[in-house]
């Protein structure tokens, strides 16, 4: 079965810090893979995708991630956060074929002035 | 820019109630979703519902559940009897073209059982 493995649930940095928020995900074929963020009391925002062509892709709020498809991996990243990056950070895969998304367990980033 | 909406934000029920969570997706997408997420865990699939028909369902998605487009604009999760354990954020997602696996959320409903 698909699945998706976040595996720090907790990661704190210091503003101005730099930040990478691991993603593993367990599927036969190339997925379409996708981190959101989702801040205290909102709803799930679209970071950035990846779907083909360029492994490293760019987002907003200055995220990108890159796909290895070696190490089965997309990672976060953010050369220097921002109080405002605090939140919870999910890596979800969308299946082919399938009409779901396939979460992982999220990281929450908590910030340190 | 548009946005997927979702009443009520927080819903209070109690056991045995049945409970009808709303959302409205963005205009023009054609494919809708609900997911939750228990307090702690990951967000989960419950249903995807494509031209007035659920197209895929998880095992969580019980003869307790329902889903409705009951019109042009809003989509409705229905709980039938309320458990303790169906407490959680509901989540509802929209998609607008057929190859694409971009999904938009709403900002939540959190319901709780007592």
């Amino acid at each position: 079965a698909q699945s998706v493995t976040q595996p720090d649930i907790h990661i704190t940095v210091s503003e101005g810090a730099s930040l990478e928020l691991r993603c593993n995900y367990s599927y036969g074929a190339t997925p379409y893979l996708f981190w959101y963020v989702q801040s205290p009391g909102q709803g799930l925002q679209l970071l950035l995708k990846y779907f083909s062509g360029d492994t490293l892709v760019q987002g907003i709020k200055g995220f990108e991630a890159e796909f290895k498809r070696s190490q089965s991996s997309f990672n976060l990243r953010k050369p220097s956060v921002h109080w405002s990056d605090a939140a919870e950070y999910f890596c979800a895969v969308g299946i082919q074929g399938a009409q779901k998304l396939v979460f992982g367990q999220g990281t929450r980033l908590t910030i340190n002035p | 820019e548009p946005e997927v909406t979702q009443t009520p934000s927080h819903q209070v029920t109690q056991m045995g109630q049945e409970v009808i969570l709303r959302c409205v997706p963005i205009s023009n997408h054609l494919y809708f979703y609900w997911y939750r997420q228990i307090l702690g865990q990951k967000v989960e699939f419950l249903v995807s519902f494509y031209n007035n028909e659920i197209s895929e369902k998880s095992e969580i998605f019980d003869d307790q559940f329902s889903v409705e487009r009951p019109d042009g604009s809003n989509f409705t999760l229905k709980i039938r009897s309320t458990k303790l354990e169906d407490s959680a954020m509901y989540f509802c997602a929209s998609k607008g073209q057929t190859f694409s696996y971009e999904q938009y959320f709403g900002p939540g409903t959190r319901l709780t059982v007592t």
